[in-house]
């Protein structure tokens, strides 16, 4: 079976511009995550999605936002980008509907910001 | 979620056993274990996780003491594949399952040949 799937896998932008990331979760997974991992950390959260719907936002400006599809897929998006906003970006699915179903990550997104 | 300590990194020889430790002083009694791992370049990988009894897969073994306050994971016969940075987390279960994590620096396991 296919994991969580995501792309591109590498990116450069610039200073100001706008990025948009893509996340497919595993079949028959309902809840998508996002977070972000900057170098030398642990992954920070940042969304959860479920059924079209947020249900959770960690402590990040309105210059990130997500949205869900309804085939479950996900989007994050980030404006006016940062220097520090260069990371990998990680996306996790899970069933959603399940108490303590794990989270499964994909091998994320690796976005620099010159 | 209730914060976790790990040792910042450890040596396990390729066949032996590799314990980790985690203490979780500060766990409520609806919060689970889990462990991750990450691997160079890659996105964190789902190993185990449980509650309060000790927990078996075809990965590792979790045992969590009858205090809930401390755990580990045993890697039963390392190789090197397994170098990577273990993650111990504790979080409770949500209606919509367990997406908020919290991870921390985690521990980083090297296998020497």
């Amino acid at each position: 079976d296919a994991g969580v799937t995501q792309s591109p896998t590498h990116l450069i932008k610039t200073r100001g511009q706008h990025v948009t990331l893509r996340c497919s979760p595993i079949s028959g997974h309902k809840s998508v995550s996002w977070y972000q991992q900057v170098l030398g950390q642990g992954p920070q959260f940042i969304f959860q999605y479920y059924e079209k719907e947020e249900r959770g936002r960690g402590n990040f400006p309105d210059r990130f936002s997500a949205r869900q599809f309804p085939n479950y897929s996900s989007e994050l998006n980030v404006n006016a980008l940062l220097l520090g906003d260069s990371a990998l970006y990680l996306c996790a699915s899970t069933y959603g509907t399940v108490n303590n179903s794990p989270l499964h990550f994909g091998n994320g997104t690796r976005l620099t910001v010159t | 979620d209730a914060k976790t300590t790990q040792p910042t990194s450890m040596d396990c020889a390729e066949g032996r056993a590799a314990n980790l430790p985690c203490n979780h002083s500060t766990i409520s009694g609806n919060e689970y274990v889990y462990w991750y791992r990450q691997i160079h370049s890659q996105g964190p990988q789902y190993i185990i996780h449980g509650l309060k009894n000790n927990e078996t897969n075809e990965m590792a073994s979790l045992i969590i003491t009858e205090d809930r306050k401390s755990s580990t994971l045993i890697l039963p016969h390392a190789t090197l594949r397994d170098t990577a940075v273990y993650y111990c987390i504790v979080s409770a279960a949500t209606n919509f399952g367990n997406e908020k994590l919290t991870f921390g620096t985690g521990t980083r396991l090297t296998i020497i040949p």
